[in-house]
């Protein structure tokens, strides 16, 4: 569940479950979202986008959905891995600039 | 392999030293970062450049000054840092103008002491 206060959310799973990472943001021009995850001691890599004219995009056991009128964003991950056990970031690409805003993470730990 | 190298990928350095992060692409891309990640905070952009020209330089205390000599490289030059400075710094680029995500390098791990 989430922790509040300076504590970095933590989703725990068990392996083989279903993952949902939840994101919020605020900037109604945002047109761009992305997900990176960001295993320790290595920079953030990228893992989906999904631009504002879609709702739904989905990857290799990873699925976004992005819900405009909330300004929810979501990542889920089928089948949870031991090696998917990292901190997800979301981003946001306001439509008038080119630099990524990042929310503040979620540590997602896969137990086998 | 992202693309993005950074080095030195540890560095400890004194409050009265001067040191100099470096960041190399090798994508082609336009534009570069740098962002700074500290525990518990979310990634903050630092400084971007466009085309090797700043464009963004986000309330950076002076004690950090960047260098673009030509879009493929980017510097970090550091100078009588506090203890608070101390973060994982962290090199992006992208293609400007086109709406695809940027690509990170390991980071350099700075510790001030």
């Amino acid at each position: 569940g989430e922790s509040v206060g300076l504590h970095l959310p933590t989703l725990s799973v068990q392996e083989g479950d279903n993952s949902i990472i939840n994101c919020a943001y605020s900037n109604s021009a945002s047109d761009y979202f992305i997900w990176y995850k960001q295993e320790s001691g290595k920079g953030p890599q990228f893992i989906i986008d999904i631009r504002s004219n879609m709702d739904k995009r989905q990857g290799q056991r990873v699925t976004v959905l992005l819900n405009k009128t909330v300004k929810h964003l979501s990542l889920q991950i089928a089948a949870t891995q031991p090696g998917d056990s990292a901190v997800y970031f979301c981003a946001e690409r306001d439509s008038g600039y080119s630099t990524l805003t990042f929310g503040k993470g979620t540590m997602l730990l896969v137990s086998p | 392999e992202t693309g993005v190298t950074q080095t030195p990928r540890h560095l400890v350095m004194g409050m009265t030293n001067k040191k100099s992060l470096k960041c190399e692409q090798h994508l082609g891309h336009n534009a570069m970062y740098w962002y700074k990640q500290s525990a518990k905070k979310p990634l903050e952009l630092m400084f971007v450049y466009n085309f090797k020209e700043q464009t963004e330089n986000n309330s950076v205390p002076s004690r950090f000054s960047p260098e673009c000599p030509n879009s493929s490289h980017l510097f970090l030059h550091l100078h009588t840092l506090q203890p608070e400075d101390s973060a994982l710094y962290l090199c992006a680029s992208s293609q400007e103008g086109q709406n695809t995500e940027a690509f990170f390098g390991q980071g350099t791990r700075l510790t001030v002491v």
